[in-house]
């Protein structure tokens, strides 16, 4: 069964600090997508980034990267120099292909989630 | 609007009632998604949509709750004899991919007083 941890529940940084998120999967299949998702307040879930198991080239996206490690099992998120409105729940999300019917299901497993406070 | 559109965004309920979540996907987008999300934890599947064939349910789904989507575009949820343990947030996702980028609404959070 596939599973997602995220061994960090409250994180708390001072702003234009850098912070990792750590996130580690298990899962059986050689083809699987993992995901990061940012929930602000709100309650929205927001799409950050999608990988495959194939590509574990690092990524990098304004003062986001991401961090895979198919060795480890790990998909890390850093964000450098924070800022407040980088305050929010982060979820590292798995997904594998379930079910056989027709193309089967992608359902997404999530991880517990980690609260990101950064103090201005 | 492009993205995933979800009504009520907030439902307080007495226990025994019936409730029904309305889901609006993003428009061409053929599979959609139900999560659920408790307090503290990361949300949890539910079942899922290719068009307006429900594939896959989850074990989370007991026989209170159906849900239907009848001309695959829109689809409801709805919640029999409502039990304080089905307070929520029921979170509706579309996606286009086979393999996902799933899109998420805003959510409905359901209180069962």
């Amino acid at each position: 069964a596939q599973k997602v941890t995220q061994a960090q529940t409250e994180i708390s940084v001072v702003e234009k600090e850098d912070v990792t998120l750590d996130c580690v999967y298990e899962t059986r299949d050689t083809t699987y997508y993992l995901f990061w998702y940012k929930q602000p307040p709100s309650g929205e879930l927001v799409f950050l980034i999608r990988r495959n198991s194939f590509d574990e080239q690092n990524e990098i996206s304004g003062r986001y990267s991401w961090n895979f490690q198919k060795s480890t099992s790990s998909f890390n998120f850093t964000i450098t120099a924070s800022q407040v409105v980088d305050s929010a729940v982060y979820f590292c999300a798995l997904s594998e292909r379930v079910g056989g019917s027709g193309a089967g299901s992608y359902q997404l497993t999530f991880g517990k989630g980690t609260k990101l406070s950064v103090i201005p | 609007d492009t993205g995933v559109s979800q009504d009520p965004r907030h439902k307080i309920t007495k226990r025994g009632q019936n409730v029904t979540f309305r889901c609006d996907p993003i428009s061409e987008h053929n599979r959609l998604y139900w999560y659920r999300q408790t307090l503290g934890q990361g949300p949890e599947f539910l079942t899922y949509f290719q068009n307006e064939a429900q594939l896959e349910k989850s074990r989370l789904l007991s026989d209170r709750f159906s849900a239907e989507r009848p001309k695959g575009s829109f689809s409801t949820l709805e919640i029999q004899r409502t039990e304080q343990g089905d307070s929520a947030m029921y979170l509706c996702a579309s996606s286009l991919i086979v393999a996902g980028d799933a899109f998420f609404g805003q959510g409905t959070r359901l209180t069962v007083v």
